[in-house]
């Protein structure tokens, strides 16, 4: 499967406790998004990678949260201290290089985290 | 800022009913537009997209058309399917790096 990868699917961890999420993209997609979906709500974008550079952060991006993409390949996500309200599914996407695909991004599963 | 409007659900059809899932949305530029659709416990998959005014997006049997003059991507199915059942995600992205999604309507049909 050469589909947006993304570990774990489902992550339960009691507050206060620090998670960290990783996510493969399309193999030669140099462009990475974040986005954080709530129960009943469409994605919300959380942060952009262009290679390894980190491009944009929103202002839902919290200083708990951080993000990497350290070789321009895959990504993490780590979220300290967690809050019962980080509660959500985790969504990565790619997109190929400028120029270069069409305008749609490709979604990976996911990661559902639940906070207790 | 931009947005994306969609009707609010759920929305329940008995099978090989007619669907349409209205959205609208407010952008600076020309967007494109898109609709994703997601199973239940899943990921986000791409429907459909159209990149410029009167284009149409189909796929699987659904359609939507880019209508610039009404800011409307409307979905439509001429006869739904028990496995159509999921939600669907009105979508658009200007020249910018992001996608911005609506709120999502939930589509159950039924046998």
């Amino acid at each position: 499967d050469t589909g947006v990868s993304q570990n774990p699917r489902h992550k339960i961890t009691k507050r206060g406790q620090n998670v960290t999420f990783r996510c493969d993209p399309i193999s030669e997609h140099n462009r990475l998004y974040w986005y954080r979906q709530t129960l009943g709500q469409g994605p919300e974008f959380l942060t952009y990678f262009q290679n390894e550079a980190q491009l944009e952060k929103s202002r839902l991006l919290s200083d708990r949260f951080s993000a990497e993409r350290p070789k321009g390949s895959f990504s993490t996500l780590e979220i300290q201290r967690t809050e019962q309200g980080d509660s959500a599914m985790y969504l990565c996407a790619s997109r190929p290089k400028p120029g270069t695909g069409g305008p749609e991004a490709f979604f990976g599963q996911g990661t559902r985290l639940t906070v207790v | 800022g931009d947005s994306v409007t969609q009707m609010e659900g759920p929305v329940t059809l008995s099978e090989e009913a007619f669907l349409t899932i209205n959205c609208t949305y407010t952008a600076t530029g020309y967007p494109s537009l898109f609709w994703y659709v997601q199973y239940p416990g899943e990921g986000l998959q791409l429907l459909l997209k159209a990149t410029k005014a009167d284009d149409k997006g189909s796929n699987k049997g659904f359609e939507a058309t880019y209508r610039k003059e009404t800011t409307s991507f409307h979905l439509e199915k001429g006869s739904v399917q028990v496995s159509d059942s999921a939600v669907y995600f009105c979508a658009l992205r200007t020249g910018g790096f992001k996608t911005i999604f609506g709120a999502g309507t939930r589509l159950f049909v039924k046998a």
